[in-house]
Order: C-alpha cells, then sequence, then structure tokens
C-alpha cells in the first residue's frame, strides 16, 4: 500500500510553545488529508480534514486558532499546535487519502507523532 | 457518538486459538474497515469491506458484513503471540468525502 510519513515521530515541548507535525504522502498526491488525535487506550477522534489549496474544515469542539493546519501542496500537510499545554500531550496521526486513478479511495495512516507537553 | 462501536472490549485467548472480534454500526455505510495498532504505534489496514461485499479473507483473516445487522466481525484463525494489538473498526459513510470514523477498539492479548 500506500506510503505517508509524519515527522518528527516523538516531540517534547515546554508549555507555551508551539509545535508543527509533518505529514507527507510519498509515493502519491493526496488532495485530502486528516488529522486525527488518539489519547492513551482511546480511539481515534478525528480533529479536522485538510484540504490542499483551501482552508482545513475542523470538527466540532476543535479550535482552530490553537491547531494550525496548512496542506500547501499535495504530498505535505502540516499541524501546529500553537501555544501548547499539558492537555495537548497526546499521539497525533494522520491520513491521507489516495484518491489516484487506480485506488479505491484508500485512506493511509502516518505513524504517528507522540506529543509530550511539559 | 462514534460510529461503530466493537465488542468484545478485551480479548484474552491462547496462541493457536481463533479470535473474533465484531463490530456494529448505527448507519448506512459505504465500506468498512479493520485496523491493528500495535501500543504506542500507527494503524495498520487490515481488510476493507464495501457494502455489497458479504465476505472477505485475507491470510489468516476473515471478515464478514451483515448490513440487515449492520454488524461486522474480523476472525483471526491460528492466532500468534504477535497478533497482540488493538484492532479498531472503522466505517465510512455514504456520500461524497465521507469521513472514516472509528470504534473504540478492542484490545486483544494472545498468551504465548
Amino acid at each position: 500500500g500506500a506510503v505517508v510519513s509524519q515527522h518528527p515521530s516523538w516531540v517534547i515541548c515546554k508549555s507555551g510553545t508551539s509545535v508543527k507535525i509533518e505529514c507527507r504522502s510519498l509515493d502519491f498526491q493526496a488532495t485530502t488529508m486528516f488529522w486525527y488525535r488518539q489519547f492513551p487506550k482511546q480511539s481515534l477522534m478525528l480533529m479536522a480534514t485538510s484540504n490542499e489549496g483551501s482552508k482545513a474544515t475542523y470538527e466540532q469542539g476543535v479550535e482552530k486558532d490553537k491547531f494550525l493546519i496548512n496542506h500547501a501542496s499535495l504530498t505535505l500537510s502540516t499541524l501546529t499546535v500553537t501555544s501548547a499545554h499539558p492537555e495537548d500531550s497526546s499521539f497525533y496521526i494522520c491520513s491521507a487519502l489516495d484518491t489516484g486513478q487506480f485506488s479505491y479511495n484508500e485512506q493511509f495512516f502516518g505513524p504517528g507523532t507522540r506529543l509530550t507537553v511539559l | 457518538s462514534q460510529q461503530g462501536e466493537e465488542d468484545p472490549q478485551a480479548l484474552s485467548i491462547q496462541e493457536g486459538e481463533n479470535a473474533t472480534m465484531n463490530c456494529s454500526y448505527k448507519t448506512s455505510i459505504n465500506n468498512l474497515q479493520w485496523y491493528r495498532q500495535n501500543s504506542g504505534r500507527g494503524l495498520v489496514h487490515l481488510i476493507l469491506i464495501r457494502s455489497n461485499e458479504r465476505e472477505k479473507h485475507s491470510g489468516r483473516l476473515r471478515v464478514t458484513l451483515d448490513t440487515s445487522k449492520k454488524s461486522s466481525s474480523l476472525l483471526i484463525t491460528a492466532s500468534r503471540a504477535a497478533d497482540t494489538a488493538s484492532y479498531f473498526c472503522a466505517t465510512r459513510l455514504t456520500g461524497a468525502n465521507s469521513k472514516l470514523t472509528f470504534g473504540k477498539g478492542i484490545t486483544l492479548s494472545v498468551r504465548p
């Protein structure tokens, strides 16, 4: 299947700082990417849908000014957690939708980024 | 609320036994997918079954879908210790640009 990478795989930061997480589709172009958050022993919760060249669509309860999403190219979406606080500590997973000619609109997931805010 | 609900929440079996996990959902779907997640790691896509399909196989995995009951099952045959992980079902609803919604997950432990 297609490959989606995330960088960094883990990050520790101080409270009040901002952290940027990158999500790349390595062997296909993705006009749509998704950002999920997963707390320990819980399921994945969709935070936002990122569309190349347009504004992201945020799920209810997700602060768009806190979680900035940029999808500037067909292979890269970034999530910036601004003014991070300890409660933002979580596992962030991105996913890219392959809508290519030979795909079945499959959604491929990155390996996740563990964010710890001290 | 989440679309998919798996049961049981936790399952512990002996290596070599079969593991059956169930997922129920509430509204009409385009497809249903099963994923595996090892502790602290990303998701691994296992299998996708479309709404017009009833059963699919992939290696030791067998997935069934009953749209009349709005339920799916994942069967892992001849389980191995390496199958220990969390398993999630995820549903994609009908309609353009529909999101993938995950259930709460099942924790499977396979004892060697």
